[in-house]
């Protein structure tokens, strides 16, 4: 069974500190997305990585995919209380169907 | 271009009823996924439609099923419902199919079972 294991599984910071946030799987694939999902709402697409090694930035928000793409990490610099909500990780698993991991849930206190 | 729209957005039913949620993705994508989101086990896949068939299903009991339309719209329903189906359920839509793997989601349909 393919997983996809996120950590932490909470993260409570205040406004201006740094953090990163894993997600880690003994699998291979060929792309990795995260998300952002706000109460009441979907998830809303963040980014997709393709490339081992690769690094996206998204203003404050470093994505970066794993040499042997199977891990992945989500670092924000500075933040926000607009960065709060449940950071999600998820991968094409072959077969059209995805996987998600189980979320990290962010909370920043002004 | 307007997004991916779920309705109703609520629901509360009764134990052993049965329910239709719908969803209408962007324009031009066709493929349409299903998730069911509950806080002790998060996103898991339901199933997955392109061009009106359906080309993978996750690990749900018979009682959930789905279709979609020649418009690319899809419903799925749940039958005889269980106190354990409240949840949020998503649909997301992509361009080609999740092998093209970038999904946008709707907001959701809570359904709560008394």
């Amino acid at each position: 069974t393919q997983l996809l294991e996120q950590s932490p599984q909470f993260l409570s910071i205040q406004e201006g500190e740094n953090l990163t946030v894993y997600c880690n799987s003994s699998s291979v694939f060929s792309s990795l997305q995260w998300y952002r999902q706000e109460p009441g709402e979907g998830p809303v697409l963040l980014v997709t990585v393709v490339t081992g090694g690769e690094v996206k930035k998204l203003k404050r928000l470093t994505f970066q995919f794993g040499d042997a793409r199977k891990d992945s990490s989500l670092h924000i610099t500075a933040a926000q209380p607009g960065d709060t909500g449940l950071y999600l990780c998820a991968a094409n698993t072959g077969g059209f169907k995805t996987i998600f991991g189980a979320g990290t849930r962010l909370f920043v206190k002004a | 271009k307007a997004g991916v729209t779920q309705t109703p957005r609520y629901l509360i039913k009764t134990r052993g009823q049965q329910v239709t949620l719908s969803c209408s993705p962007i324009s031009g994508h066709r493929s349409v996924s299903w998730y069911q989101q509950t806080p002790g086990q998060g996103l898991q896949f339901l199933f997955e439609y392109f061009s009106e068939t359906q080309r993978n299903k996750g690990n749900f009991p018979g009682r959930f099923s789905g279709r979609q339309f020649s418009n690319s719209r899809s419903e799925m329903n749940v039958s005889t419902l269980e106190l354990g189906d409240s949840a949020l359920y998503l649909c997301a839509s992509s361009l080609i199919g999740t092998d093209a793997y970038e999904q946008y989601f709707g907001p959701g349909t809570r359904l709560t079972v008394t």
